[in-house]
């Protein structure tokens, strides 16, 4: 089965200062995509970053970058630099196939000034 | 601009009583999807629809029934709702459904079933 693994429940971070949130999943697919999704407390769901499972470049999008490891089955996301604005719920999301957004269960990260 | 609406976005109702979620998108976009929120589980998929009149089960459409009669709407029924449809619920679509497709989520809507 297809799973997603977020093991931090939570994790905090002081403004400025660098965050990594972990996620693993489980494939036996070789093809596939890999996203990070921020909910704030709006509740809406917003792409962070996304990684093509083909690609061995980690993906980067301004301060938020990923270290993809695909032996290991591993995406974790880190944030550079974070700001109050990041506080929000994250999650790791698998996809593979033409039907199927596979989601970890999130976690919460908290920004302290 | 792009974007993916939900009405309501909030709903409190009885158990039993029938009621329609909708789902509007204006980008043309031929996939679109159901997924229910609860805490400690992430998202799960109720239910998609890869284009007019095409639709399939998800993981959990157990309660649920939808329909895709246009391109651009996606209704969420549930027939005779019971308390634990209690959740938050998103509607997300894409422009196809092949996996490299960015899924663009709506605003949520969060139901409560007494």
């Amino acid at each position: 089965a297809q799973t997603v693994t977020q093991s931090q429940p939570e994790m905090s971070v002081q403004e400025a200062e660098t965050v990594t949130l972990s996620c693993t999943y489980d494939t036996s697919e070789s093809d596939y995509y890999l996203f990070w999704y921020k909910q704030p407390p709006s509740r809406q769901m917003i792409l962070v970053i996304r990684q093509e499972a083909y690609k061995q470049q980690n993906a980067t999008e301004n301060r938020f970058s990923v270290n993809f490891q695909k032996a290991a089955k591993s995406f974790s996301l880190k944030i550079s630099d974070s700001q109050l604005g990041d506080a929000a719920m994250y999650f790791c999301a698998y996809r593979v196939n033409t039907d199927k957004l596979i989601f970890g269960t999130g976690t919460r990260l908290q920004v302290f000034p | 601009e792009a974007q993916v609406t939900q009405n309501p976005r909030y709903l409190i109702t009885v158990t039993g009583k029938k009621l329609t979620v909708t789902c509007s998108q204006n980008m043309n976009h031929e996939y679109m999807s159901w997924y229910r929120q609860d805490p400690g589980l992430g998202l799960r998929q109720i239910y998609y629809s890869m284009n007019v009149e095409v639709t399939d089960k998800g993981d959990v459409p157990e309660g649920y029934k939808v329909s895709r009669k246009e391109k651009r709407n996606f209704p969420l029924i549930l027939e005779s709702p019971s308390p634990n449809q209690t959740s938050l619920y998103f509607c997300a679509s894409s422009e196809s459904p092949f996996p490299r497709e960015t899924q663009y989520f709506g605003p949520g809507t969060r139901l409560l079933v007494l």
